[in-house]
């Protein structure tokens, strides 16, 4: 089982629409999550970060749910802007490292 | 706002070249990182450092080295570059005490070795 798996996509969505992505984690003792943004060709731009309780940024919102090892990023009212690529980050150890997972990649559409 | 910069933003270079690839942040963090990213595999970290002269390996650090000498800039060595090493060479750093592990990434290095 890879350490950090995503979806790759692409989700090709209608401008409006609501659409999801999920992240798994193998690694039960990580305590840091972050979903990253990345346009073609540019590099990841940190979205947010992902806390216990989830937290939410305008149309983004970001979960965690630790009993099955997965974070999730949800965006409402898609934007042609929001086309790129996601990538979820997933702290690994006491070394501040982080392992990112391959992203899924978002497509919206007219 | 966190910078991160690296030296160049495309370069291309003959097989059996030294290569250097250079970062810097103005942010005073303690870590730093060297990741390469290609189509399919992701992220892959090559090295990191905690700290001024010390360093990590990382997942594939084969064909590779690095240098700390600053806090502020970590340096990524291809001892002798080799076409497999084609790719696109991404900085990081992370480390300001509330947000330790963020990492904020340079605008990348896409280097070509013919």
């Amino acid at each position: 089982r890879k350490e950090v798996e995503q979806d790759p996509g692409p989700f090709n969505v209608p401008e409006g629409a609501t659409v999801a992505f999920n992240c798994t984690y193998s690694n039960s003792a990580s305590q840091s999550f972050f979903w990253y943004r990345q346009d073609c060709r540019k590099e990841p731009k940190l979205l947010m970060s992902v806390y216990s309780s989830g937290n939410e940024d305008g149309r983004f919102t970001a979960q965690l749910n630790r009993a099955s090892q997965y974070i999730s990023l949800l965006i409402r009212d898609s934007k042609l802007s929001d086309s790129a690529t996601y990538l979820c980050a997933v702290n690994w150890d006491s070394s501040y490292k982080l392992i990112f997972g391959s992203g899924t990649r978002l497509l919206v559409r007219p | 706002d966190v910078k991160v910069t690296q030296s160049s933003r495309y370069l291309v270079k003959r097989t059996g070249e030294k290569v250097f690839l250079e970062c810097v942040q103005d942010m005073d963090h303690e870590n730093m990182f060297w990741y390469r990213q290609d189509p399919g595999l992701g992220l892959r970290l090559i090295y990191f450092s905690y700290d001024v002269k010390m360093k990590e390996k990382g997942d594939i650090p084969e064909g590779y080295s690095v240098s700390r000498e600053k806090k502020e800039r970590f340096s990524l060595i291809l001892e002798s570059a080799s076409t497999n090493q084609t790719s696109m060479y991404l900085c990081a750093s992370s480390g300001l005490a509330e947000t330790t592990d963020t990492q904020y990434f340079g605008p990348g290095t896409r280097l070509t070795v013919l």
